[in-house]
C-alpha cells in the first residue's frame, strides 16, 4: 500500500520568510496530493491540492509543486504570517474508489512574529 | 452553512468499555469517512460510508465498527477498548465516493481510554 513520508517534523520560521515542507510518495498510482492544515482544537482543513497531470499550482501565498519521477511533493508558504502556523499534512491517494488518503506524519510550523 | 459536526467533544472511558461517536455530515454531502488521529501523528483511514453502504475498511480491527443512517448522519462504534484507542476521531464528508477530491473535516472527538 502507499506510504507517505514528510519532513521536517517541526518548522520555525522568521514572519515574513518563506517554508517549505517536503513529501515522498511510494506508490506510483497515486494521481492526487492534497495538503491539509490543522490548527489547535480543529479539524485538518484543504489549503491546496494538485493532481499527477499538473506539475505546479499556486494560490496567492501558498504553492504546491509535484514530481511524478522521483514521487516527491512539496509545500511553498511565501511572506508567512502567524497564522500560517498550525500543523500541516500531505496526503496522497489513487483517487478511485476504495483508495482513501494516505497521510503523513505532520509538520508543526511555528511563525515567529 | 454548518460544516462537519460531531458529538461528544470530549470522553473518557476505562478499557474493556464501548463507545459511540456520532457525526453529521455536511448537507448535501452522502459520503462519509471516519480516521484516527493519534497524537503526533496523520489522521489514519478507518472506514467510509456512502448510501447507507460500507465502501471502504481500513487496517483496524473487528472490534470497531461503523453505520450511516438515512440522513446520511453516521456513528462509529468501538467495542472492548484499549488504552491504544485514546485518539482524536474524525470525521470527514463529500460529495463523492472516491477521494480524489476535498475531504470536509469535522473538529473530531476526543477519546481518552483509561
Amino acid at each position: 500500500g502507499e506510504n507517505v513520508e514528510q519532513h521536517p517534523s517541526t518548522l520555525s520560521v522568521q514572519e515574513g520568510d518563506s517554508a517549505v515542507i517536503k513529501c515522498t510518495y511510494s506508490d506510483s498510482a497515486s494521481n492526487y496530493f492534497p495538503w491539509y492544515k490543522q490548527e489547535l482544537g480543529k479539524g485538518p482543513q484543504l489549503i491546496i491540492d494538485i493532481r499527477s497531470n499538473v506539475g505546479e499550482k499556486k494560490d496567492q501565498r501558498i504553492a504546491v509543486t509535484l514530481n511524478k519521477t522521483a514521487k516527491h511533493f512539496s509545500l511553498h508558504i511565501t511572506e508567512t504570517q502567524p497564522e500560517d502556523s498550525a500543523v500541516y499534512f500531505c496526503a496522497a491517494s489513487p483517487g478511485g474508489p476504495f483508495t482513501p488518503l494516505v497521510f503523513g506524519k505532520g509538520t508543526r510550523l511555528s511563525v515567529i512574529a | 452553512d454548518a460544516g462537519v459536526t460531531q458529538s461528544p467533544t470530549h470522553l473518557i472511558k476505562t478499557r474493556g468499555q464501548h463507545v459511540t461517536l456520532r457525526c453529521s455530515p455536511i448537507s448535501g454531502h452522502k459520503s462519509v469517512s471516519w480516521y484516527q488521529q493519534v497524537l503526533g501523528q496523520g489522521p489514519q483511514f478507518i472506514f467510509q460510508y456512502y448510501e447507507k453502504e460500507e465502501r471502504g475498511r481500513g487496517n483496524f480491527p473487528d472490534r470497531f465498527s461503523a453505520r450511516q443512517f438515512p440522513n446520511y448522519s453516521s456513528e462509529l462504534n468501538v467495542n472492548a477498548l484499549l488504552l491504544g484507542d485514546s485518539a482524536l476521531y474524525l470525521c470527514a464528508s463529500s460529495l463523492k465516493t472516491s477521494f480524489d477530491n476535498e475531504q470536509f473535516f469535522g473538529p473530531g472527538t476526543r477519546l481518552t481510554v483509561l
